[in-house]
C-alpha cells in the first residue's frame, strides 16, 4: 500500500504570497494517478489538479502541479482570501484503489 | 449539472446497521464509476468502496471489508453503501463521489453517520 505524506501540517501565509505545497509517496506513483483537492469548512472536497499537473474545470490558473515519482507540488502562485483552505493530494492504485494524504491547512498568517 | 445528494445518515448503536443512499442527476449515471468516500470529524479522507458504471467490478477498503456493501440501481440512477456490524471509528461524513479516470471529479455534500451507544 502506497503511503503519502504531506508537508507541512500547516502553512501560515499572507495573502498575495506563494504557497508550496508538498506530497511525498513511499513509493513510485505513476503521474496520470497524482490528484490534489481543496476542501473548505462544512463543504466536500473539490477537484483541483489531477494527472499531476492538469487543472479541474473552473480552476485558476494560479493554481499548478508539478512532480514525478515520489516527489509532487501543489503551487498557488499568489494566495487570494478564498484559497484558505485543507488541501489533500491522492493517489489512484489497485488497492485500496485511492489513497489520500493526511492534508496540508494553509492559513492566514 | 452533476448533482450528487446523499441520504440515510444517523444516529445508530455500535453493532447497527444503515443504509445510505446517493441520488445522482445531471449525467449518465451508468457510464460512471461512482466511490464512497468518509471523513471522521476534525480527519482527514479516507476512501471506502467504488463500484463500476455496470455495477460488475467492486471494490472495498480493508477497514469495511465483509462489513459494508456498495450497489449500484442503474435504472433509478442511485448509488447505495449498507453498512452493517457498524463501529464507533465509522462515524464520519459519508460523500458519495463520480469518478473519472484516476480521480474523483464531483462530490455530494456528504451525510453525517454517528456510531454511538
Amino acid at each position: 500500500e502506497i503511503v503519502l505524506t504531506q508537508s507541512p501540517g500547516t502553512l501560515s501565509l499572507s495573502p498575495g504570497e506563494r504557497a508550496t505545497l508538498s506530497c511525498r509517496a513511499s513509493q513510485n506513483v505513476s503521474s496520470s494517478y497524482l490528484a490534489w483537492y481543496q476542501q473548505k469548512p462544512g463543504q466536500a472536497p473539490r477537484l483541483l489538479i489531477y494527472g499531476t499537473s492538469s487543472r479541474a474545470t473552473g480552476i485558476p490558473d494560479r493554481f499548478s502541479g508539478s512532480g514525478s515519482g515520489t516527489d509532487f507540488t501543489l503551487t498557488i502562485s499568489r494566495l487570494e482570501p478564498e484559497d484558505f483552505a485543507v488541501y489533500y493530494c491522492q493517489q489512484y492504485g489497485s488497492s485500496p484503489r485511492y489513497t489520500f494524504g493526511q492534508g496540508t491547512k494553509l492559513e492566514i498568517k | 449539472e452533476v448533482q450528487l445528494l446523499e441520504s440515510g445518515g444517523g444516529l445508530v448503536q455500535p453493532g447497527g446497521s444503515l443504509r445510505l443512499s446517493c441520488a445522482a442527476s445531471g449525467f449518465t449515471f451508468s457510464s460512471y464509476a461512482m466511490n464512497w468516500v468518509r471523513q471522521a470529524p476534525g480527519k482527514g479522507l479516507e476512501w471506502v468502496s467504488a463500484i463500476s458504471g455496470g455495477g460488475g467490478s467492486i471494490y472495498y477498503a480493508d477497514s469495511v471489508q465483509g462489513r459494508f456493501t456498495i450497489s449500484r440501481d442503474n435504472s433509478k440512477n442511485t448509488l447505495y453503501l449498507q453498512m452493517n456490524s457498524l463501529r464507533a471509528e465509522d462515524t464520519a461524513v459519508y460523500y458519495c463521489a463520480r469518478v473519472s479516470p484516476a480521480r474523483i471529479e464531483y462530490w455530494g455534500q456528504g451525510t453525517l453517520v454517528t456510531v454511538s451507544s
